[in-house]
């Protein structure tokens, strides 16, 4: 079974750039979270998909960030323009169900993002 | 916010154990996770506790005690391959899946 992908695994853009990062969830994964670690710090929480719809993206710092998941299989996550406090390594995970016993979640290598 | 503490760096010799603790002060509690990362790579599941006391799973074990907001995650028969960095998360909400993480703890394994 494939595990959760992300495109690209670098990203270096200048400052006021759009970058779009993707994520491939596990086939049959409803649950989909998008997550970030800047350097030096932990990893935060961004937003948490089920299916199609917005669960929860109280992380999301701000209105340059955009996520979507369009017929509830891949995700994107763009900024625009990019600030240089966005660089980090951006996380995707994925776990199965929309309810009940679901705990782990699957996570992706990320995709090193760089703003200069 | 939610605080969730663990040393940055461990180092240990091959063959050996060690021990990562975890403090954690969180607004709710729904189980604790533990990861492995090495550089470069996606975060792996190692264990889940969501009530107190030790989960075995081969060479790794973890212990939970809610009432001290404290877990260790417990490393025998080092071997190389297990330097990595290691990061304790917690489940806030139950209705809510969403991870807190700690900042991660960095295990290099010397021969």
């Amino acid at each position: 079974e494939a595990g959760v992908t992300q495109f690209p695994s670098h990203s270096v853009i200048e400052k006021g750039q759009t970058v779009t990062l993707r994520c491939d969830p596990i086939s049959g994964h409803d649950n989909l979270y998008w997550y970030r670690r800047v350097m030096g710090k932990e990893i935060k929480f961004l937003l948490h998909f089920v299916k199609e719809s917005k669960q929860d993206e109280s992380g999301m710092p701000n209105n340059r960030f955009l996520a979507e998941r369009t017929g509830g299989t891949y995700s994107t996550l763009k900024v625009q323009p990019a600030e240089l406090e966005d660089s980090g390594v951006y996380f995707c995970a994925s776990s199965p169900g929309t309810s009940g016993l679901t705990y782990e979640q699957y996570f992706g290598p990320g995709t090193r993002l760089t703003v200069t | 916010g939610q605080n969730i503490d663990q040393p940055t760096e461990m180092t240990a010799t091959e063959g050996a154990i060690v021990q990562i603790n975890c403090t954690y002060q969180t607004s709710g509690f729904n189980g604790l996770f533990w990861y492995q990362q090495h550089a470069g790579e996606a975060p792996t599941f190692l264990s889940y506790n969501v009530l107190d006391g030790l989960e075995e799973k081969g060479r790794f074990s973890s212990f939970l005690s809610r009432s001290k907001g404290y877990s260790y995650l417990l490393l025998k028969e080092l071997q190389m391959k297990d330097s990595a960095s290691y990061l304790c998360a917690v489940r806030v909400d139950p209705g809510d899946y969403k991870l807190s993480f700690g900042a991660g703890t960095t295990v290099t394994v010397r021969a």
